[in-house]
């Protein structure tokens, strides 16, 4: 069945420094990938999507290619700030357009000024 | 205001008792659904409705009912009540689009079952 698998954490950064996530998948057909954000005491937003192979999706400074031959979907960052500490989702989209998604575990990031 | 909300954000109960939680939307979507989060298995789907006639299982269902009393409204039920229960809960909502649905989520009910 499909599935998605991140890095585990958390991850420690100080600030400015740059960011991987991993996130590996299996999946039957063609997926959409996402990227979502849960800061403290709050519910989950999208970060990003990508739709097809080759896509990258990016906001807010971050970037997350659709690698289809390594089925992979890392989230990466340049330079982050303290604002960005959050759990980060990474998810596909179930085939057959149902709108279910499958999310990974989650991977709590800290950064520290 | 919020587009997604659940009631209530926080609810401490027994085992054995019956419980609901409440989702409530004013984004005009279709398509609503219902996640448990617990540490270190990131969401699970639990339900998940297209429509006020068309209710769905997620993977979870087990020990959990749920009512899609209108296109704005889809409620969550545990009838009784068990410790292992004690999760996060989320509902979101999505409208469908070609190429993946982004979902909106309200801000979690944190459920204690003791």
């Amino acid at each position: 069945g499909n599935s998605v698998t991140q890095m585990e954490g958390p991850v420690t950064l100080s600030e400015e420094a740059f960011l991987t996530i991993n996130c590996t998948y299996t999946a039957t057909g063609y997926p959409s990938l996402f990227w979502y954000v849960q800061y403290p005491g709050e519910g989950l937003q999208l970060l990003l999507k990508a739709t097809k192979a080759d896509d990258k999706g990016s906001n807010k400074g971050f970037e997350a290619t659709y690698r289809k031959e390594t089925t992979s979907f890392h989230l990466e960052k340049g330079s982050v700030q303290v604002s960005d500490s959050a759990v980060y989702f990474c998810a596909l989209s179930s085939s057959g357009n149902t709108g279910k998604l499958i999310f990974g575990q989650g991977t709590t990031l800290q950064v520290k000024p | 205001d919020a587009d997604v909300t659940q009631t209530p954000r926080n609810r401490i109960t027994k085992t054995g008792k019956r419980i609901m939680l409440e989702c409530s939307q004013t984004k005009g979507h279709d398509r609503m659904y219902w996640y448990r989060q617990d540490p270190g298995l990131g969401l699970r789907l639990i339900y998940y409705s297209f429509d006020v006639k068309d209710i769905n299982k997620g993977e979870i269902s087990d020990g959990y009912s749920v009512s899609r009393q209108a296109q704005a409204k889809f409620s969550l039920s545990l009838e009784s009540a068990i410790p292992n229960q004690t999760a996060l809960y989320f509902c979101a909502t999505s409208k469908e689009l070609a190429g993946g649905d982004t979902q909106y989520f309200g801000p979690g009910t944190r459920l204690t079952v003791l």
